[in-house]
């Protein structure tokens, strides 16, 4: 069982298009991450978040304590938002990370 | 499924020392790694990208001489902080693609370094 799940693990979208990523975890946590990889490169980090939401530009995350959930939220979708998404947890001690939804986003 | 091993855990030193991280790709080969650092309530920020059979790619700011690299094996990426320093303190991590259209990250459980 993996302590962090994501869905979906593949998603393809018209450019444009409002896109969500979910993300549960079945561990306590001091901070959540959303994390952005394009094909090839390292990780770029998104967000951080310990509650609440936070907004950067067209990308918006949320997290719910008390659900163990979080989503990641991609207004007007473009073809170079198309990357890996991966949601990372941290209990302090260690990261446990999903595996990574694949978004391609479509002209 | 693909799994990323790290050892230590943990690590505890003496300002001065130097100190070893290994990453391993369990079940299976990566001919690229990446490690990252997150100091506390920061988020992940990539240090370098490790090379099987080349020199590692450091990212701006990264002292490549403080932190070295060196990616032995398709399956071995070593970080070693050399000299270490109390601001070297950190949570050390490190990924490796596991191949496949989609080059899924795998990443180790992380390495916590606290230098005295």
């Amino acid at each position: 069982k993996n302590e962090v799940e994501q869905s979906p693990q593949n998603l393809t979208a018209q450019e444009g298009e409002f896109i969500t990523i979910n993300c549960s975890y079945s561990v306590g946590i001091s901070a959540l991450h959303w994390l952005q990889q394009h094909p090839g490169g390292g990780i770029v980090s998104l967000f951080m978040l310990s509650s609440g939401k936070k907004k950067h530009g067209r990308l918006i995350a949320t997290i719910n304590i008390q659900e163990k959930h979080s989503s990641l939220h991609i207004t007007a979708s473009h073809p170079r938002d198309s990357a890996v998404y991966i949601c990372a947890v941290t209990t302090g001690n260690q990261f446990y990370f999903g595996t990574g939804t694949s978004l391609t986003v479509i002209p | 499924g693909a799994v990323v091993s790290q050892h230590p855990s943990w690590v505890i030193c003496k300002s001065g020392t130097s100190v070893k991280i290994e990453c391993r790709s369990l079940d299976f080969q990566a001919t690229t790694m990446f490690w990252y650092r997150q100091f506390p309530k920061q988020s992940l920020m990539l240090m370098a990208t490790s090379n099987e059979g080349s020199k590692a790619t450091y990212e701006q700011g990264v002292e490549k001489d403080k932190f070295l690299i060196n990616h032995a094996s398709l399956t071995l990426s070593t970080l070693t902080v050399t000299s270490a320093h109390p601001e070297d303190s950190s949570f050390y991590i490190c990924s490796a693609p596991a191949g496949g259209p989609s080059r899924t990250q795998y990443f180790g459980p992380g390495t916590r370094l606290t230098v005295l």
